[in-house]
């Protein structure tokens, strides 16, 4: 079983509108979760980054929330853009396993006008 | 953009030969990881690379091998290549081996037929 799992596996929006993307872990313990936006084709680039203490994290439009107890994560994304159509990664670093980042599937996010 | 550059950028391979992917890291950065992305699916740690010696591996298997350089740049070699093998290669560099930001390249797309 995958130790991180996000949903939906991929979503349509229309322009302007918001969305909430979610990511459900078994990892644990942990020392930080990663959101990362990837563009078909291209590497991940990083949206926010969140300890294990933190519930939330803001970067720009994108916010990250993070419930420890629940294991569960989510980012929030206020008036899409086109730009905004892309791959969105969950990342799970596990305590002491700094060098191997555990990747959930994805979210495919589509904008449309 | 990253810094972090990947050559080539698509590569074709028949079964059973072998291919080297290339990487050149963010100036500064002294740790290399590398993943393999398979098409619809999150990146899978293979290995990192931290001061040209290797510091952590993934599930994969020993027909996948690396080499870091002094000036930090790194090598990824798959011999005997499978069809399975065919996905995106990306690596990423950071300036420390301990959970630091890591910053991803565009990426290697290797086709094995």
């Amino acid at each position: 079983k995958n130790q991180v799992e996000q949903s939906p596996q991929s979503l349509i929006i229309l322009e302007g509108k918001n969305c909430t993307l979610q990511c459900n872990y078994t990892v644990s313990p942990f020392s930080n979760l990663r959101w990362y936006k990837q563009d078909t084709g291209r590497g991940p680039v990083s949206l926010t980054i969140m300890t294990f203490s933190e519930n939330t994290k803001s970067n720009g439009r994108y916010t990250a929330t993070l419930d420890a107890d629940t294991k569960q994560s989510s980012l929030h994304i206020t008036a899409s853009q086109l730009s905004d159509s892309a791959s969105y990664i969950c990342v799970v670093i596990p305590s002491g396993g700094y060098n191997k980042l555990i990747f959930g599937a994805g979210t495919r996010l589509a904008v449309h006008p | 953009e990253t810094g972090v550059t990947q050559s080539p950028t698509h590569l074709i391979k028949t079964r059973g030969q072998q291919v080297t992917l290339r990487c050149s890291s963010q100036s500064g950065h002294n740790t290399v990881s590398w993943y393999q992305q398979a098409l619809g699916q999150g990146p899978q740690f293979i290995f990192q690379y931290y001061r040209e010696e290797e510091n952590g591996r993934g599930n994969f298997p020993p027909r996948f091998s690396g080499l870091q350089f002094p000036n930090y740049s790194s090598e990824l070699n798959v011999n005997a290549l499978e069809l399975d093998d065919s996905a995106l290669y990306l690596c990423a560099s950071s300036l420390r081996q301990d959970g630091d930001e890591q910053y991803f390249g565009p990426g290697t797309r290797l086709t094995v037929t």
